[in-house]
């Protein structure tokens, strides 16, 4: 069982704004940067989102993350039947000295 | 372009060994952290270990604490994984990644290391 919660799928329809919320404590999200990764079917992970909210160079602004306390959300908007994958948060964890992945989330594009 | 290919994964038998190696190009390579990250079939990712770029700053897993040890040679631009005692549970795609503030920018393709008689 992942230290940070994810729900295990997601869906939405084609143009569709879809959330991912990412759960986890004050030895995590609550206190360091949260990251969002998005695995292609077949592919080596990618970084998606870095710092809580900032998209590295080549992202589109459809992807957007956000974080509260300690919660983290990744949305997609105008939906592609391309964002179909595994998306992962992850963060620093200060109790464990270690980074964590979450479970991760399939999504999937109807 | 940044490339990491990484090389030695293969089948071991419980409590063998193994040793993983990440080799990289274009970047300079002694100037980032480097982290082991990998996939049990049908799991998710699990962070392993990292590595600051000058070999210090190392920090593991628990579940592989102990048992594990990362090192990087600058010279040869290479990230190296040991890996002793191996269990069933540490089958799985191994990756390497470089870390740019925090966040791993660029991953490798793997290298399967499967633990069995």
């Amino acid at each position: 069982q992942s230290v940070l919660t994810q729900p295990p799928s997601a869906s939405g329809t084609p143009g569709q704004r879809v959330t991912i919320s990412c759960s986890g404590s004050s030895s995590n999200i609550g206190s360091n940067y949260v990251f969002w990764y998005q695995r292609l079917p077949g592919a080596a992970p990618k970084l998606l989102i870095h710092r809580n909210n900032q998209r590295p160079s080549g992202v589109p602004d459809r992807f957007s993350g956000s974080k509260s306390g300690t919660s983290a959300s990744l949305a997609i908007s105008g939906l592609r039947s391309e964002d179909e994958a595994d998306y992962y948060c992850a963060a620093w964890d200060d109790s464990l000295s270690g980074r964590i992945f979450g479970g991760g989330t399939k999504l999937t594009v109807l | 372009e940044v490339q990491l290919v990484e090389s030695g994964g293969g089948l071991v038998n419980p409590g063998g060994s193994l040793r993983l190696s990440c080799a990289a190009s274009g970047f300079t390579f002694s100037g980032y952290s480097m982290n082991w990250v990998r996939q049990a079939p049908g799991k998710g990712l699990e962070w392993v270990s990292s590595i600051g770029g000058r070999g210090t700053s190392i920090y593991y897993a628990d579940s592989v604490k102990g048992r594990f040890t990362i090192s990087r040679d600058n010279a040869k631009n290479s990230l190296y994984l040991q890996m002793n005692s191996l269990k069933a549970e540490d089958t799985a795609v191994y990756y390497c990644a470089r870390e740019v503030e925090e966040g791993f920018d660029s991953w490798g393709q793997g290298t399967l290391v499967t633990v069995s008689s």
